[in-house]
């Protein structure tokens, strides 16, 4: 089946600090990836996508690169800020027939960024 | 730039009555999901449409109803409320089945049964 794993939360870093939060995908066929962010108290918003492998989605500092090969999509962020504390989701979406479930969510990994 | 509006934003009930969610998007999406929030479980899909006047069963639609009588609207509906519905709900929408296109959510609503 298709799945998406995340690393366990919570994860704890100091302003400034290097973020990685790792992603792996089990899928048919060639999905796109997404990383959403969820603040407190808020929805998911999108954060940024790939949809082919070797793509790199990034916004607001964050990268991400679809890597086939390792069936990967790591977030990363060079220097995080107190205000990148929200709750992390990677997620997949094939193309499909069964379009109605082709969205496919992790758990969730929570950043906490002390000032 | 409304995007995805979810109606009520906090919500108390007691066990055994009904209420209906309202959740309207503006984009012209032809998709829509609503999802439930619960800590530790991630999202689980309820109900989605793929159309105006469709709708279908996700993986927890037991006690819950929907209706997507225009495009813009997706109803979801508590019949009987019961404290394991004690949830953040959370509504969703995308332009088409493309694997390209996100979903796009609301900022959901808070309902407690009691």
């Amino acid at each position: 089946g298709n799945s998406v794993t995340q690393m366990e939360g919570p994860v704890t870093l100091s302003e400034e600090a290097f973020l990685t939060i790792n992603c792996t995908y089990t899928a048919t066929g060639y999905p796109s990836l997404f990383w959403y962010v969820q603040y407190p108290g808020e929805g998911l918003q999108l954060l940024l996508k790939a949809t082919k492998a070797d793509d790199k989605g990034s916004n607001k500092g964050f990268e991400a690169t679809y890597r086939k090969e390792t069936t990967s999509f790591h977030l990363e962020k060079g220097s995080v800020q107190v205000s990148d504390s929200a709750v992390y989701f990677c997620a997949l979406k094939r193309g499909s027939d069964n379009y109605g479930q082709n969205f496919v969510f992790g758990p969730g990994t929570r950043l906490s960024v002390l000032p | 730039n409304a995007g995805v509006t979810q109606t009520p934003k906090f919500r108390v009930l007691k066990t055994g009555q009904s209420m209906t969610l309202l959740c309207a998007q503006d984009m012209n999406h032809e998709y829509m999901y609503w999802y439930r929030q619960d800590p530790g479980m991630g999202l689980r899909l309820i109900h989605y449409s793929v159309g105006e006047g469709t709708t279908a069963k996700g993986e927890v639609p037991d006690g819950y109803n929907v209706s997507r009588l225009k495009k813009q609207n997706f109803l979801l509906g508590l019949e009987s409320a019961a404290p394991s519905q004690t949830s953040v709900y959370f509504c969703a929408s995308a332009g088409d089945r493309g694997r390209s296109q996100p979903q796009h959510f609301g900022d959901g609503t808070r309902l407690s049964i009691l």
